[in-house]
């Protein structure tokens, strides 16, 4: 299986910070990559697709970027809307596999 | 509107077994691939399986941890997935997720829209 490493497990910062999160696949996975974030208690919300697309809805400030083993998800401006936990999924081959999750934490 | 919710969550036994839906409406549902994922409490996303839509013949897909247990299904007249969980393990205890999966016309990308959850604890 594939395996998908994400750093850090945690992150501080503050409003309007720039975070950036990234996530190394042990194998290549061309841009089959997406990022979600999950708040206490709710569902995964769908961010970016393709590791570059953004998805529907989702504001501007989040962009991904990468391809093949390397990928990273930027908040160019961190919002308090914007602390929860992300995860990074890669969907190129069976069983897909989710990195372990980046907590976005207060300053 | 998307909406996915989830239902037969509940407390059972170690080695029992149960069945959980996922009614699904304001899309085609036969078009679409969907996904079960579930989350231990306090952990991360674990992936379950995935159904692929009707014209790849509802095919499945699941992880080594669930394969041989777990089967999903689909019922196209009532618009609801289903995975039926057999000799259920205490690490099987978690919060189970049905996502549609977003797909191109080549790739697919995991869940787009996702349901509420339902929490299956296994446990004597």
């Amino acid at each position: 299986a594939i395996q998908m490493t994400q750093s850090p497990s945690s992150l501080s910062a503050s409003v309007g910070d720039r975070v950036t999160i990234t996530c190394r696949a042990s194998q290549g996975i061309r841009s089959g990559l997406a990022w979600y974030q999950q708040k206490p208690g709710k569902a995964p919300k769908l961010l970016i697709y393709a590791a570059s697309s953004l998805q529907s809805g989702v504001p501007s400030r989040f962009s991904g970027s990468g391809s093949g083993t390397d990928f990273t998800l930027t908040i160019s401006s961190l919002q308090p809307e914007d602390f929860a936990t992300y995860y990074c999924l890669q969907d190129y081959n069976f069983p897909l596999t989710f990195g372990g999750g980046t907590k976005v934490e207060i300053k | 509107e998307v909406q996915l919710v989830e239902s037969g969550g509940g407390l059972v036994q170690p080695g029992g077994s149960l069945r959980l839906s996922c009614a699904a409406s304001g899309f085609t549902f036969s078009d679409h691939y969907m996904d079960w994922v579930r989350q231990a409490p306090g952990k991360g996303l674990e992936w379950v399986g995935r159904s692929r839509n009707k014209p790849n013949t509802y095919s499945t897909e699941y992880a080594a941890s669930v394969k041989g247990r777990f089967t999903i299904s689909r019922d196209e007249s009532e618009n609801s997935l289903y995975l039926q969980m057999n000799t259920l393990k205490t690490e099987d205890t978690a919060v189970y997720y049905c996502a549609r999966v977003l797909c191109t016309s080549t790739t697919c990308y995991g869940g787009d829209y996702w349901g509420q959850g339902t929490l299956v604890t296994v446990s004597s």
